[in-house]
């Protein structure tokens, strides 16, 4: 099992509809949660954290986190083209070596005008 | 304010030979962090730095990587004997710490042929 699993989509989503794209991870005693996003032969930029279980709303992205079921979410209200791009999870880990932070596979959205 | 900065862009080298890339991280920045990104296995920690310090290695894929950080604002991924199967886009990044938001540099694609 990944540490970290994502549908790798493509999601297809018409502008202005709801993207729904969820992640789950193995290691039940994680305690951040990231999303990034990834433009095309960029990179990652960070778009949402959330560290407690519950929603968490940041202008047209809304995080979701659910520890007992290990699963984040990520939602994106009213989609734009500009919008289009591959989202990654990233899950941090503390281990006796460090913190480490594992990031899912991505999944790319495609918003079509 | 510079955000991270990696050299080369781009590489492209034969089997073989040596590959050296370099990471500049943001001022102030304390953790470091070398990522590796391929269509298969997606978005890869190889190893972390905290105040110089390699923490954590165990991603490092075998001998043939080595990583160093001789102050603050350096540090390099060397690749010796490269492969093929080395082929992909190599990510620095930094933080304040290693369980906030990372900041990544735009990348380092390296082909070998």
């Amino acid at each position: 099992q990944k540490e970290v699993e994502q549908n790798s989509g493509p999601l297809s989503v018409p502008e202005g509809a709801i993207a729904s794209l969820n992640c789950t991870y193995s290691d039940r005693g994680s305690q951040s949660f990231f999303w990034y996003r990834q433009y095309s032969g960029k990179s990652p930029e960070l778009i949402m954290s959330i560290y407690s279980n519950g929603d968490k709303e940041d202008g047209r992205f809304t995080a979701q986190l659910n520890k007992a079921s290990q699963y984040v979410s990520l939602l994106i209200r009213d989609s734009q083209p500009s919008d289009s791009a591959t989202y990654l999870c990233a899950v941090l880990g503390f281990k006796a070596a460090g913190n480490k932070l594992t990031f899912g596979g991505g999944t790319r959205v495609l918003v079509k005008p | 304010d510079a955000g991270v900065i990696q050299s080369p862009r781009h590489e492209v080298t034969e089997m073989g030979q040596e590959v050296t890339l370099r990471c500049k991280p943001i001022s102030g920045h304390n953790s470091l962090f070398w990522y590796r990104q391929t269509m298969m296995r997606g978005l890869e920690l190889l190893i972390y730095f905290n105040n110089n310090v390699p923490i954590d290695d165990s991603g490092m894929p075998e001998d043939r990587f080595s990583a160093k950080m001789p102050n603050a604002s350096f540090s390099t991924l060397k690749i010796q004997p490269s492969e093929p199967r080395d082929s992909a886009v190599y990510f620095c990044a930094s933080s304040w710490t290693s369980a906030v938001e990372l900041f990544f540099g735009e990348g380092s694609r390296l082909t070998v042929l």
